[in-house]
């Protein structure tokens, strides 16, 4: 099972961009990484998904080297709403995902 | 956007009693899974179901939890006799792998159930 480590607590300041790293070392060859977004009381929203190299959507940029042990989620320029609990996920077995405790992100104006 | 809708939004039950959460998929979905989350926890997998099958399922989903498919549209979580320590955050998911991406779950707003 692919187990993911990431750090308990984040703080930024608003306008700063925030780099989330997420360990994955047993990741299969197959697996791909997405991370999410959780609200207080709210469903995990998917924020972006990758396999290798880099990713970048709307709202956040993915990077994972070459042997796919870890990513980093990006966030350009937070904001006080970014404040959430962001999840990194590596598949596990077939279609079930596991969540890891999470980071907790916390913005300060 | 399509989205994961459940119902209820909150339920309050007495223990002992029988409680049945809904959840409408996204409709071209084919995957479709349980989660649940302890107040103040992380977010625990309970069961991912396919082709009106159990595909894989967690220590959690004990004989006490079922999960039903019951017609092209609905995905239901039975929990039998309530117990205080299933009061949670009860969330439903779908995903439709494939293609050029990974197996992306999409996730609905959740249930929250209180027993008392």
């Amino acid at each position: 099972l692919a187990k993911t480590t990431q750090p308990i607590s984040m703080d930024s300041y608003e306008g700063q961009e925030v780099n989330i790293t997420c360990s994955h070392n047993n990741i299969a060859t197959n697996d791909y990484i997405t991370w999410y977004q959780q609200f207080p009381s709210q469903g995990p929203r998917f924020i972006i998904q990758g396999y290798k190299t880099k990713v970048t959507n709307e709202v956040a940029s993915l990077f994972i080297p070459a042997d796919r042990k870890s990513s980093t989620l990006s966030l350009p320029r937070v904001s006080l709403s970014d404040t959430a609990v962001y999840y990194c996920l590596v598949g596990s077995g077939t279609y079930k995902y596991i969540f890891g405790t999470g980071t907790r992100l916390k913005v300060l104006a | 956007e399509p989205e994961v809708t459940q119902t209820p939004s909150h339920q309050v039950t007495q223990m002992g009693q029988e409680v049945i959460l809904r959840c409408v998929p996204i409709s071209n979905h084919l995957y479709f899974y349980w989660y649940r989350q302890i107040l103040g926890q992380k977010v625990e997998f309970l069961v991912s179901f396919y082709n009106n099958e159990i595909s894989e399922k967690s220590e959690i989903f004990d004989d006490q939890f079922s999960v039903e498919r019951p017609d092209g549209s609905n995905f239901t979580l039975k929990i039998r006799s309530t117990k205080l320590e299933d009061s949670a955050m009860y969330f439903c998911a779908s995903s439709v792998p494939g293609g050029d991406s990974g197996n992306t779950i999409y996730f609905g707003e959740g249930s929250w159930l209180t027993v008392v």
